[in-house]
Formats: C-alpha cells, structure tokens, sequence
C-alpha cells in the first residue's frame, strides 16, 4: 500500500497571508494530483506534476514535485477568501495497471478569514 | 461536458441489507474507482477497475465487492450494511495511465449512505 501523508490537516489564516500545505511519502509516484473539494461535491483537479523538480503555477498557486517524486507541494501566496475549501494531493501509482490507480492524502481543510 | 453520475445523493439502509451504489460514465474512461470519504481520513479506495470485468482490491475493500460488466458503468455492493459503513462514497473514473500523468480523475458527487 502506498501512503500519502499530507499536512496540516487543518489552515485558518487570514487573507493576504501565505500558506503552504505537504505531500509525502515514502513511495515513489509517476504523477503527483492536487484537487480541490467544494461542500457537497466532488474533487476537481487542480494541477498534475510528472516530472521530479518540477514547478507549477497556476494565478497565486505554485505546485513543486520533490526531485526523487515522493513528494509534493502547494503554495498559495496572498490567500483570498475564494481559496477557502478542502485540499487533496494523490499520488499516481508507477508501472502496468498501477497507472492511473490514485492514492489520496488525508485532506487540508484551508480556511482563509477576510 | 464529461460526466460521471452516481444513482443516489442520500440513501439510509438497515443494518444487514444488501446495498448497491450505482456509477455511470460518458467519457470511455478504463479506469474506474470507489472511495469513501471520512472525516481526516481523506479518500481511502474501495475498489479499482482498469478494463470490464478487471479489478483490483484497494486500501479498504473488507465487507465490498464490485462489478463491472459494461465499460461505462461501475458498481459498488455492500453485501451486508453494517453502521461503519456509514460514509461518503465517491465514484471516479480517469483514463488508462501512460505513466505521463494523463489520468485526471472525474468524480461524481458522491452519495452519503446511513446504515443504521
């Protein structure tokens, strides 16, 4: 079994202030996923990271792949209210018909107070 | 717009009954997934299924099974509801992986199930 451990579990910030949330793992990945999760629906993508050292950005959000692929980050700078919701990270399994198979993180709850 | 559509929003059970979760994709995905979602427990996976009628066990798949008979459609069965079983269950479905990252998953709703 591969394990994702994904950190904090919970953020409350206020706006304008930068957070960053962690990804990790012992297990190496073809792909690290980061989703976001509104109440009462499902994850949506937000990024995807292949390669190691690889960087992201998306606006204010800055995604990094470590070098060995075990882990990842997410960074939001200057946070808005808008970014309040539930972050994932999933960790995409390596070789055969493991691609495609998605080990989800625990979740960070991001709640950023105007 | 891609689409995955699970049967129920909310659905209460009885503590033993024979239940069946329902998803449905229009996309021609491989790949389809189950998981449930609790509370700081993130998004454990039930089941995977990578071709009709191919799947595999995940992390938590004790008191499941699945079936897969037609590509588009993935079922979940608890064979006998217990109150642990009370979840958030989330249906997915991505394509076959290249190892190139291409597999973003779409996911339904969900259907949060009380068994009680």
């Amino acid at each position: 079994t591969q394990l994702l451990e994904q950190s904090p579990q919970f953020l409350s910030i206020q706006e304008g202030e930068n957070l960053t949330v962690y990804c990790n793992s012992s297990s190496v990945f073809s792909s690290l996923q980061w989703y976001r999760q509104e109440p009462g629906e499902g994850p949506v993508l937000l990024v995807t990271v292949v390669t190691g050292g690889e960087v992201k950005k998306l606006k204010r959000l800055t995604f990094q792949f470590g070098d060995a692929r075990k882990d990842s980050s997410l960074h939001i700078t200057a946070a808005q209210t808008g970014d309040t919701g539930l972050y994932l990270c999933a960790g995409e399994g390596a070789g055969g018909t493991s691609y495609g198979k998605l080990t989800f993180g625990q979740g960070t709850i991001l709640t950023v107070h105007p | 717009d891609v689409k995955v559509t699970q049967s129920s929003r909310y659905l209460v059970k009885r503590t033993g009954e024979k239940v069946f979760l329902e998803c449905v994709q229009d996309m021609d995905h491989e790949n389809m997934f189950w998981y449930r979602q609790d509370p700081g427990l993130g998004l454990r996976l039930i089941y995977f299924s990578y071709d009709v009628k191919m799947k595999e066990k995940g992390d938590i798949p004790e008191g499941y099974s699945v079936s897969r008979e037609k590509k588009e459609r993935f079922s979940l069965i608890l064979e006998s509801a217990s109150t642990n079983q009370t979840s958030m269950y989330l249906c997915a479905s991505s394509p076959s992986g290249t190892g190139q990252g291409n597999t973003e998953a779409f996911f339904g709703q969900g259907t949060r199930l009380t068994v009680v």
